[in-house]
């Protein structure tokens, strides 16, 4: 299973562009990439998921280069309620009904 | 409504008892897991469970224990044995095989006493 590296906390303010990196270098070829938002004592909430290239939903962007071995959640135009953990998560079809997360970056958006 | 739901939100034990959590989904789901987190840490896979009567270990197993008689039941046993059981549980469920992401329910805090 490929380990995931991310930063373990980040600081922003209200508005700003955030990006979070997450590294993968062991990632295998039927991978995805998935990231999560956790608010305290609540489940996590699935965000958006990639393969490659970037993707793009209504919240945040993700992007892949081509090498896959790394990948960045971009948060547009934060706001106090982004303030969470955010958790990068590498598996896929074969690999992953053993999905592992790892400790997540906590970020923090200041007014 | 569709989901997962964790029952209940907080649960109370005394020391040497041991206690289940409930963990139920209407998804239809195939995957079930549960997870620990501790205060300030990223979560940790206790077990898992491909299909009915079926279950693996995860990374943090010891003292714990799980069945899966139905497809929409996957409860967790904290048994005695656990030697630091506080922490707070939550379950997932997600569709079998591909990429889809996990649903999670909304947890259960479990505190020794």
């Amino acid at each position: 299973l490929a380990k995931t590296t991310q930063p373990i906390s980040m600081d922003s303010y209200e508005g700003q562009e955030v990006n979070i990196t997450c590294s993968h270098n062991n990632i295998a070829t039927n991978d995805y990439i998935t990231w999560y938002q956790q608010f305290p004592s609540q489940g996590p909430r699935f965000i958006i998921q990639g393969y490659k290239t970037k993707v793009t939903n209504e919240v945040a962007s993700l992007f892949i280069p081509a090498d896959r071995k790394s990948s960045t959640l971009s948060l547009p135009r934060v706001s106090l309620s982004d303030t969470a953990v955010y958790y990068c998560l590498v598996g896929g079809r074969d690999s992953s009904y053993k999905l592992i997360f790892g400790s997540g970056t906590r970020l923090l958006v200041r007014p | 409504d569709g989901g997962i739901t964790q029952s209940p939100k907080y649960l109370f034990r005394k020391e040497g008892q041991n206690v289940t959590l409930s963990c139920e989904q209407n998804l239809n789901h195939d995957a079930m897991y549960w997870y620990r987190q501790d205060p300030g840490q990223g979560l940790r896979l206790i077990y898992y469970s491909q299909i009915v009567n079926d279950f693996q270990k995860g990374d943090i197993a010891e003292g714990y224990s799980v069945s899966r008689e139905k497809k929409e039941s996957f409860p967790l046993t904290v048994t005695s044995a656990q030697k630091n059981p506080t922490a707070f549980y939550l379950c997932a469920s997600r569709p079998s095989g591909g990429a889809d992401e996990q649903f999670f329910g909304p947890g259960t805090r479990l505190t020794v006493l």
